[in-house]
């Protein structure tokens, strides 16, 4: 069955420091890849997205993800985190199973510590 | 403006109550969805419409219906509601390559 999975529920890191979120997924084919970010209170805004070509991929607010599809990741990075960062985190991949279709991650939420 | 708006934001009401969450899109997007998002489950996708004579359940569509009432209108309702449909709703919609765009939530509670 096709899944996307987030292996950390929450990660803490200090302001400055750098960051990676980790996703992985499980499906035969490449997917359609996206990084959304869920402030507190409101929805979710596209960070970054993959559809082909380069496998590193550059978003909003300074982050970055890159593709391995020997991995079956879409790991997500930022060089240093601002107080601002904290938030939820999610992962998606879309498949095409007939018609396309988008399995979220459970997300990772993200603290940022001064 | 903000271009998928919810409403209400906020709803408390009681078990067996019949409960509409409204969504309004001025993206001109055909595709529409409805989520609802619990802690540690991510997004669940309730049901999905690609036009206005399109609706298609999703994964977890037991007790809720929609109405797609015109391209920029879908509305999610709660026949009866129970306490475990206590949840943060969201209304989204989407480009043909299902790039999102997220309403900023209905947080339902459900005493």
């Amino acid at each position: 069955a096709q899944s996307v999975t987030q292996p950390d529920i929450h990660i803490t890191v200090s302001e400055g420091a750098s960051l990676e979120l980790r996703c992985n997924y499980s499906y035969g084919a490449t997917p359609y890849l996206f990084w959304y970010v869920q402030s507190p209170g409101q929805g979710l805004q596209l960070l970054l997205k993959y559809f082909s070509g380069d496998t590193l991929v550059q978003g909003i607010k300074g982050f970055e993800a890159e593709f391995k599809r020997s991995q079956s990741s879409f790991n997500l990075r930022k060089p240093s985190v601002h107080w601002s960062d904290a938030a939820e985190y999610f992962c998606a991949v879309v498949l095409y199973t007939g018609g396309f279709k988008t399995i979220f991650g459970a997300g990772t939420r993200l603290f940022v510590k001064a | 403006d903000a271009d998928v708006t919810q409403t209400p934001r906020n709803r408390i009401t009681k078990t067996g109550k019949r409960i509409m969450l409204e969504c309004s899109q001025t993206k001109g997007h055909d595709r529409m969805y409805w989520y609802r998002q619990d802690p540690g489950l991510g997004l669940r996708l309730i049901y999905y419409s690609f036009d206005v004579k399109d609706i298609n359940k999703g994964e977890i569509s037991d007790g809720y219906s929609v109405s797609r009432q015109a391209q920029a209108k879908f509305s999610l309702s709660l026949e009866s509601a129970i306490p475990n449909q206590t949840a943060l709703y969201f209304c989204a919609t989407a480009l043909p390559n299902n790039e999102q765009f997220f309403g900023p939530g209905t947080r339902l509670t459900v005493l």
